[in-house]
């Protein structure tokens, strides 16, 4: 069962547009809520992660929008670059357990 | 600071060989966690050990996969026997402990099951 659920699969976007990737959870216990980023042959590493008392967070150029009444929570990829391009994942635990559950990922394609 | 150590990066075997994945976590961080990540997919957990002692298990499947951290360390992941449904990477994780939640990845074994 997929607790964490990221559309599109994939997007191809022009450098300096907008990637919007989309997340949507059902545990209600969540409370804690990552975006990794991963390039190929290497590990997911943590890009900026949101709680949910607050509906948005900004780091650098990426930013984070939490709707928890809908529970869904996107990342928006601002000024994009061609060394943006690589697999973003969602993904979310409840405190005190640590265990993430990831979305599929989502490919982000920025052309110059 | 030195990151998530795994070793090896790839290892190719036979169906019904087995095989074995070493992990050297973040020092100071007494949480580590197994990932297998699908090609195509997102990280899936497999066992998540707090010190030496598992936390959980419950998505290892159990008569083909054990892990151990024996000194609160280093940890092995083995598979034995392999299927061809376990060609996958092999993510290791750690984390200060448990109640923090940012977890730092190493880059995978990548392992091919023929």
């Amino acid at each position: 069962q997929q607790q964490v659920k990221q559309s599109p699969q994939s997007l191809i976007v022009q450098k300096g547009g907008i990637p919007i990737i989309n997340c949507a959870y059902e545990n209600t216990a969540f409370d804690y809520f990552p975006w990794y980023q991963q390039f190929p042959g290497k590990g997911p590493a943590l890009l900026i992660a949101i709680r949910p008392d607050v509906s948005e967070k900004k780091e650098g150029r990426f930013t984070i929008s939490f709707n928890k009444s809908a529970k869904q929570f996107s990342l928006h990829i601002m000024d994009s670059q061609p060394g943006d391009s690589a697999t973003y994942f969602c993904a979310a635990t409840d405190y005190g357990n640590n265990r993430l559950a990831f979305g599929k990922g989502n490919q982000v394609v920025v052309i110059p | 600071e030195a990151g998530v150590a795994q070793s090896p990066r790839y290892k190719i075997i036979e169906k019904r060989q087995s095989v074995a994945f070493w992990c050297n976590p973040i020092s100071g961080h007494a949480t580590l966690y197994w990932y297998q990540q699908i090609l195509g997919q997102g990280p899936k957990l497999l066992i998540q050990f707090q010190n030496n002692g598992v936390v959980d298990d419950s998505q290892l499947p159990k008569d083909r996969f054990s892990a151990e951290r024996l000194k609160g360390v280093d940890s092995t992941l083995k598979i034995q026997p392999a299927k061809l449904e376990d060609s996958a990477v092999y993510l290791c994780a750690s984390s200060l402990d448990r109640w923090n939640t940012e977890a730092f990845f190493g880059q995978g074994t990548r392992l091919t099951v023929v």
